[in-house]
């Protein structure tokens, strides 16, 4: 597609649910982050793919988290037994080399909120 | 620590001003970033700096390596700049660290 595709836009979930963000790149972009802001903060880094290479998972902020890219392209963020802490809106990008050096695409985001 | 600061947090100014926001990193960078995210929390990728000077319309993006700073200037501003500008830094690891972001208000 034309931009960084992420689905849904929009999730609230019940505390102690798992959930499932995905994030669909633009096409060719070999590396792929997750970020998220919470209501009134900065972003902040949770996971990024580069091409085969093993992930950077360091800013994931806990065991709950976990991320995958399947062959490349769309990525799934999963967050297990979600906590009221984890709402926050969760950004997808994408890029066509690391350090972005063509720029970064983002998506529009998934806004999570946990009741 | 690898860290980004921003400054000013919060600007608020006539259409028409001169706009400049500041950036300034700890440590040796690969690259550097300017985004704008407007109120709906879009984010848009507006420079990538690794030396010197990049111009896009009534957008400036300087960046000194040896000074470790970079500065996003605005000709002309307007009201429909008003958003929030944040600095990213590509360090060694390859992910970006954002500073905090600068809230630019353009008042008509």
């Amino acid at each position: 597609g034309a931009g960084v595709s992420q689905s849904p836009s929009n999730k609230v979930t019940e505390k102690g649910k798992d959930v499932e963000l995905r994030c669909d790149p633009i096409s060719g972009h070999t590396a792929l982050y997750w970020y998220r802001q919470s209501l009134g903060q900065g972003l902040e880094f949770l996971i990024y793919f580069q091409g085969n290479s093993a992930p950077d998972k360091s800013g994931l902020p806990s065991d709950r988290f976990s991320a995958e890219r399947t062959g490349g392209s769309v990525s799934t963020l999963t967050i297990q037994r979600t906590q009221q802490e984890d709402s926050a809106v969760y950004l997808c990008a994408s890029s066509l080399t690391s350090a972005g050096y063509y720029g970064y695409t983002f998506g529009s985001g998934t806004r999570l909120t946990v009741v | 620590k690898n860290e980004v600061e921003q400054s000013p947090q919060n600007l608020t100014a006539q259409e028409g001003e001169f706009i400049t926001i500041n950036c300034s990193y700890s440590v040796g960078i690969s690259a550097l970033h300017w985004l704008q995210q407007h109120p709906g929390g879009g984010i848009v990728s507006l420079f990538m700096l690794s030396s010197g000077k990049k111009k896009h319309g009534r957008l400036i993006a300087t960046i000194n390596i040896q000074e470790k700073h970079s500065s996003l200037h605005i000709t002309a501003s307007h009201p429909r700049d008003s958003a929030v500008y944040i600095c990213a830094v590509v360090f060694g690891n390859e992910k970006l660290t954002f500073g905090t972001g600068t809230r630019l208000t353009i008042i008509p």
